[in-house]
């Protein structure tokens, strides 16, 4: 089964730029969503399709994907953005999506 | 605005059964699939399997096939997810979600927590 890799925790402080990698073989060949998810709460989509934002999400939220490395970049933290954020694809040999293991993002 | 509305929190015996529903609104049920997935204490997000909102064909993860099965009513609008022969690894919050490739909206979760 296809495996996404992430870190655990990104910590930084208010109106830096977060970089939360997701890593892949080959995922650059993939689609790749990203979600937000806030404690206790539903996970939120907030990018798809590498670089596509739902129309909710503000713009500081976007995407990027080449390689082995897809990447969600938030910019201008701010203290409402710390969440976990997983990475998910579609893994065509299984037919079923796969999701990464989740990074928190801390905003200190 | 599309939304996804599931049961409340259910409280089981190991070797028992859940189902829980997922009832929708706001699109053409039958234009989308919806998936299940869950989420077991501190743990990442396992997807469990989907059903076909118009063709009612399903797939399962290979890890709950024979104990899981998912269903809709399209009348309803609504999706059931039922997970059979309970154990404690099951303890976890179910979600189900709109989509194929990505996933929008979900649910709000339901905790299932399975104890003797």
């Amino acid at each position: 089964s296809y495996v996404l890799t992430q870190p655990p925790s990104v910590s930084l402080a208010p109106g830096n730029t977060a970089r939360i990698s997701c890593g892949g073989d080959d995922i650059g060949s993939k689609n790749v969503h990203w979600y937000q998810q806030k404690p206790g709460q539903a996970p939120v989509l907030v990018i798809f399709y590498d670089t596509d934002r739902p129309s909710a999400i503000p713009e500081r939220f976007s995407g990027s994907n080449s390689g082995n490395t897809a990447t969600l970049t938030v910019s201008r933290v701010e203290a409402g953005d710390e969440a976990d954020y997983y990475c998910q694809v579609w893994d065509s040999y299984s037919d079923h999506p796969v999701f990464g293991g989740g990074t928190k993002l801390t905003v200190l | 605005q599309v939304q996804f509305v599931q049961s409340g929190a259910e409280v089981r015996r190991p070797g028992a059964s859940v189902k829980i529903s997922c009832e929708t609104s706001g699109y053409t049920f039958t234009d989308y699939a919806i998936h299940w997935a869950r989420q077991a204490p501190g743990q990442r997000l396992e997807w469990m399997g989907w059903i076909n909102g118009g063709s009612s064909i399903t797939k399962y993860s290979q890890k709950l096939q024979g104990r899981l099965s998912i269903t809709t009513d399209t009348s309803a609008t609504t999706s059931y997810m039922e997970l059979s022969n309970l154990t404690s690894e099951d303890t976890a919050v179910y979600y189900c979600a709109r989509g194929r490739i990505y996933f929008d909206p979900w649910g709000q979760g339901t905790l299932v927590t399975v104890s003797s």
